[in-house]
């Protein structure tokens, strides 16, 4: 099945500064997922690639596709105190619709 | 903007009684999930359901696990007999099957005793 494997597992930085994460998986994907995840709640869905796109906006987020090294980054442009969260990436099976998640970079964004 | 929503937000039972957690996801999303989060742990995914049956299941989704759609709305994950390691949070996903982008409810937290 697939692995999405997230690092850094946690990251602190300022108000106004960029955070970029770095997702890497296993096998051949149709697609990769971003999601976030406040403390305790639940998980809310940022942003889909797909295998043949390689770079994607939405807002203050930009997310990236390597499908030759099997990896993706999530960048937060101008970051704010309530970006503070555990940013997660899914990536579904072989000709399923299961996703896979990895463990998560829990970012810090101090006012 | 539509969203899945999730009942109870917390449900405290005791070891070997049966729970059921409810769903209700977005009204025109055909494809439907069950994943839980063990706390401190990954997300993990037990079943997907379509068309009035299951399509996939992972291993954790053994014979005391369950999921219904009793009507046009709701979508139930029943656990016959809890055990401890039930504890964790229960997330109810959907999906239109197009983009397979899956949005996710609030969660319940399930507590066993």
């Amino acid at each position: 099945s697939q692995q999405g494997e997230e690092d850094p597992q946690a990251l602190s930085i300022q108000e106004g500064e960029n955070a970029t994460m770095n997702c890497s998986y296993k096998t051949s994907i149709n697609n990769l997922q971003w999601y976030r995840q406040n403390s305790g709640r639940g998980l809310v869905h940022l942003i889909l690639i797909r295998s043949n796109e390689r770079e994607k906006h939405s807002g203050r987020l930009r997310v990236t596709l390597d499908t030759s090294k099997k990896s993706s980054s999530l960048l937060i442009t101008a970051s704010r105190a309530a970006d503070t969260a555990s940013y997660f990436c899914a990536t579904p099976g072989a000709g399923s619709y299961q996703l896979t998640f990895g463990k998560g970079t829990k970012l810090s964004v101090i006012p | 903007e539509p969203e899945v929503t999730q009942t109870p937000s917390h449900q405290v039972t005791q070891m070997g009684q049966e729970v059921i957690l409810r769903c209700v996801p977005i009204s025109n999303h055909l494809y439907f999930y069950w994943y839980r989060q063990i706390l401190g742990q990954k997300v993990e995914f037990l079943v997907s359901f379509y068309n009035n049956e299951i399509s996939e299941k992972s291993e954790i989704f053994d014979d005391q696990f369950s999921v219904e759609r009793p009507d046009g709305s709701n979508f139930t994950l029943k656990i016959r007999s809890t055990k401890l390691e039930d504890s964790a949070m229960y997330f109810c996903a959907s999906s239109d099957g197009v983009s397979n982008e899956q949005f996710f409810g609030p969660g319940t937290r399930l507590t066993v005793l």
